[in-house]
């Protein structure tokens, strides 16, 4: 069945890169998905990427899809305390509706 | 504009009582989601509604669980009776159109089974 994988725990330090890696198995997916949830709160849909396209930045943000390998990786620059949350990979299921999430990456960030 | 409400944020009950999850989506999204995270494992789909028509709910894990979307607005997710395998949190998420659209989630309930 359709599967998406993510690493469960990743530790940085204030000011340092966080970079957060998924895999997924359906390769017809139309859009590619990162959400945000943070403590006691809700998901936040934080950027998504179209299947078509390699890399997309939005501010601190850099979303990369290398679709040979099915991987996607979620890049933060200049990570702050405030970016600790978790962070869902999620990709449509094939011919579905229905979003495939990942188990999400904690994030941590120390001072 | 409002995003995805969800009642209530908190709900603790004993097993084999009644909960009545209620979802309202963004004003004018037809597509309705559930969702649930069970155990902080991986967040699992439930049901789709387009308007009020159950589209697909090959994600309900069994008759204990009902969902409705009378109207076409706001959405009800019953489970009766409850299960200790039933804590966790329940998100809903909408949508204007399908496949290629963005699903806006709401911040889920929370649910405790006792």
């Amino acid at each position: 069945g359709e599967d998406v994988e993510q690493s469960l725990f990743l530790s940085v330090r204030e000011g340092d890169s966080s970079v957060i890696n998924c895999t997924y198995t359906d390769s017809s997916s139309t859009y590619l998905y990162w959400y945000k949830q943070e403590p006691g709160a809700g998901l936040q849909l934080l950027t998504y990427i179209f299947s078509n396209m390699d890399m997309k930045q939005d501010q601190r943000l850099t979303v990369l899809l290398n679709k040979k390998d099915k991987h996607l990786s979620l890049r933060i620059a200049d990570t702050q305390t405030g970016d600790s949350a978790i962070y869902f990979c999620a990709a449509p299921s094939y011919n579905t509706d229905k979003l495939i999430f990942g188990t999400g990456t904690r994030l941590q960030v120390f001072p | 504009e409002a995003g995805v409400t969800q009642f209530p944020s908190h709900s603790v009950i004993e097993k084999g009582q009644t909960v009545t999850l209620r979802c309202d989506p963004i004003s004018g999204h037809d597509n309705l989601y559930w969702y649930r995270r069970v155990m902080g494992k991986e967040i699992k789909f439930l049901l789709h509604f387009v308007k009020e028509s159950k589209q697909d709910e090959s994600g309900m894990p069994n008759n204990r669980f009902l969902a409705e979307r009378t109207g076409g607005t706001y959405s009800t997710l019953k489970v009766q009776p409850a299960e200790l395998e039933d804590s966790g949190v329940y998100f809903c998420a909408s949508s204007q159109e399908v496949r290629t659209d963005t699903q806006y989630f709401g911040p889920g309930t929370r649910l405790t089974v006792l």
